[in-house]
């Protein structure tokens, strides 16, 4: 069965300086991942998505994230944050299988000026 | 702009009454998801629907329902209102391919219930 787990629920960091949103999923056959970020009062966008061809995937606004199978995880970073960065944070997995998205539960990403 | 295309944006209604939420996929997609995203429960998935037919159920009440008509768009009802259906409920769309289900979202419903 597939899950999601988002290891942080908060992450604040001053602008400037590098961001790290953590997700580890389980999957039993080949995931699709995918990052999506809402503002505040705002929809979902898309920041990025893995379908297993790069293992680095570079997204909007200057954030990337690295497939590890080795270790079941799809980190989201950045490497100098920004004020406009702040939102939640949303790691999803989905098998091709069965086409279902499984959510985690978000990480608040919060800059400090 | 995703492509998604929800009405109304906001809404306020009473306990006890009927509401329904449009949304119009992208152009091309033939599967809607609606969402329902409150502060204390987070994201949740409530159901989806693939040309015009149910694929998936998630926590949707039986309050609840859904369809997805033939022209694609879609229409989620939430009937006997209560305080606690406060929320802001989102509509997504995707065309479901081998290379990942990417699903593209609307700007959202926000449901007040008073």
């Amino acid at each position: 069965a597939q899950s999601v787990t988002q290891l942080d629920s908060h992450v604040s960091v001053s602008e400037g300086t590098p961001v790290l949103l953590r997700c580890n999923y389980s999957s039993s056959y080949s995931p699709s991942l995918f990052w999506y970020v809402q503002h505040p009062n705002k929809g979902l966008q898309l920041l990025l998505k893995y379908t297993s061809a790069a293992t680095l995937v570079k997204g909007i606004n200057g954030f990337e994230a690295e497939f590890k199978k080795s270790e079941t995880s799809f980190h989201l970073t950045k490497p100098s944050a920004h004020m406009s960065d702040a939102a939640e944070y949303f790691c999803v997995v989905s098998e091709d299988s069965n086409y279902q998205l499984i959510w985690g539960a978000g990480t608040k990403l919060i800059i400090k000026p | 702009d995703s492509g998604v295309t929800q009405t109304p944006k906001h809404l306020i209604t009473a306990t006890g009454q009927r509401v329904t939420l449009r949304c119009s996929p992208r152009s091309g997609d033939l599967s809607v998801y609606w969402y329902q995203q409150s502060l204390d429960q987070g994201l949740q998935f409530l159901i989806q629907y693939y040309n015009g037919e149910e694929r998936a159920k998630g926590n949707i009440l039986e309050r609840f329902s859904a369809q997805q008509f033939p022209d694609l768009h879609s229409e989620l009802n939430l009937s006997s209102l209560e305080l606690g259906d406060s929320a802001l409920y989102f509509c997504a769309s995707s065309v479901i391919t081998g290379a990942g289900n990417t699903i593209y979202f609307g700007e959202g419903s926000w449901l007040t219930v008073v």
